[in-house]
């Protein structure tokens, strides 16, 4: 049963801090997004991936977020330096192309 | 901004009961798809109906779909308490298979 699998499934850092979310996608998607899912705004896109070239990353703070792809079985979300706003559950979906998405458990993000 | 809005945003139903709730759109989809998210879990696939079909099923679940009206809506007949979760409809309006989710909408079934 292929799963899409997230690493850590909680953080708590303090603000400041370097945190690192990893991903490894479902073998055989092309397709990867990153979500953050809040109480105040639901879900939202961050930044998606296509055969490892990132497509769009709009919904992502610039100056502190990124996105990677170093291969095919790994996505990582960064956030340097990390704020309290950061705070929320981070998920990672892969999928292919017209086709649903599959979620992963999720990164539950405190930051202090 | 989100494209899909749920409505009503909770539901509080008898299991054996039925739940019904919409999704309405701002523009035209390529296809709309219905996910569900368990208390602390990742979103689960439900059904997927495109901008050309008007109706699906999957087991207990009958998903509706009209484009002149920009909603949809998803019927879970005979509920469990096990569907206790949050509903989410999500719109494709792009080619590039992104997806917009609406805020939800919270189903308690009571046993």
């Amino acid at each position: 049963d292929a799963r899409v699998t997230q690493t850590p499934r909680h953080k708590v850092t303090e603000m400041g801090q370097e945190v690192t979310m990893r991903c490894q996608p479902i073998l055989g998607h092309n397709t990867v997004f990153w979500y953050r899912q809040t109480m105040m705004q639901g879900l939202e896109l961050l930044a998606y991936f296509r055969n490892r070239a990132p497509l769009d990353d709009s919904g992502m703070p610039k100056d502190r977020f990124s996105a990677e792809m170093p291969d095919a079985t790994l996505a990582t979300l960064k956030i340097q330096p990390s704020e309290p706003r950061d705070s929320a559950v981070y998920f990672c979906a892969s999928g292919q192309q017209g086709d649903t998405q599959y979620f992963g458990p999720g990164t539950r993000l405190t930051v202090l | 901004s989100q494209q899909g809005e749920e409505d009503p945003q909770a539901l509080s139903i008898q299991e054996g009961e039925n739940a019904t709730m919409n999704c309405s759109y701002k523009t035209s989809i390529n296809n709309l798809q219905w996910y569900r998210q368990n208390s602390g879990r990742g979103l689960v696939h439900l059904i997927l109906i495109r901008s050309n079909e008007r109706e699906k099923h999957s087991g207990r679940l009958r998903v509706t779909l009209d484009t002149s009206k920009k909603s949809s809506s998803l019927l879970i007949t005979a509920s469990r308490a096990a569907d206790t979760a949050s509903y989410f409809c999500a719109t494709d309006i792009s080619n590039d298979y992104k997806l917009s989710f609406g805020a939800g909408t919270t189903v308690t079934v009571r046993a």
